[in-house]
């Protein structure tokens, strides 16, 4: 079945510096992924699509100079968490879509900015 | 605005119980509803998918199934395990759309 990978599934980070999340689809290409971030006991919020060689469309609310989509290649998409605040800090999550196949997720990163 | 409700927000039951899972949304013009279990920590992984021309799909032990004129779909799990045990989150995506509306979950705790 298809499968996105996602790395790393936890980091900690100083207040101030940068952090990259990779999600790749390993064995499908995936022209559009998609970024969630979860609250503690909160359901997935919609960060971000990422569109393969274009720029990613964000959700209202979502600063696009702090959290960068790059999506390079079809099977690859990062997500760049700029300037790290502790209120960064929380659990984000990427996925695919295949078609009449519904969505399949990463394991997701834990991010910790201290 | 799709909006996606699930009953109960938690749910304790002893190990072998059948149970059911249930999810409304307010916008029955979906083009799927998609199952997933989320464990501590981890990521989605999808239990089922329901096509908006479908009734139900079954699973091994998981049977869903959608009303689409009504807004609902339920979550059955026959003989529940204690590796049941996780949050279940059910997800539609609108007609015409690509994006996912979530549930904000179940919590399923099987006691052994």
């Amino acid at each position: 079945g298809a499968v996105v990978s996602q790395h790393p599934s936890w980091v900690i980070c100083k207040s101030g510096t940068s952090v990259k999340i990779e999600c790749r689809s390993l064995d499908f290409q995936a022209t559009t992924m998609f970024w969630y971030r979860q609250f503690p006991k909160q359901s997935l919020m919609l960060m971000a699509t990422s569109n393969e060689g274009s720029k990613a469309t964000y959700e209202q609310g979502v600063e696009k100079d702090k959290f960068l989509i790059n999506h390079a290649s079809l099977t690859l998409s990062t997500l760049t968490v700029t300037s790290a605040h502790p209120e960064d800090s929380s659990f984000y999550i990427c996925s695919a879509g295949l078609d009449n196949h519904g969505y399949t997720f990463g394991s997701g990163t834990r991010l910790t900015v201290v | 605005k799709q909006e996606v409700t699930q009953i109960p927000a938690a749910l304790s039951v002893p190990e072998g119980e059948n149970l059911v899972l249930n999810c409304s949304f307010t916008d029955s013009a979906i083009y799927n509803l998609q199952w997933f279990r989320q464990d501590p920590g981890k990521g989605l992984t999808s239990l089922l998918l329901i096509q908006s021309s479908q009734r139900e799909q079954t699973s091994g032990r998981l049977n869903a199934s959608l009303d689409k004129s009504s807004g609902r779909s339920t979550l059955y799990i026959a003989a529940s395990q204690p590796g049941d045990s996780a949050t279940y989150l059910c997800a539609v995506v609108r007609a015409g759309s690509y994006q996912l509306t979530f549930g904000k979950g179940t919590k399923l705790s099987v006691i052994p």
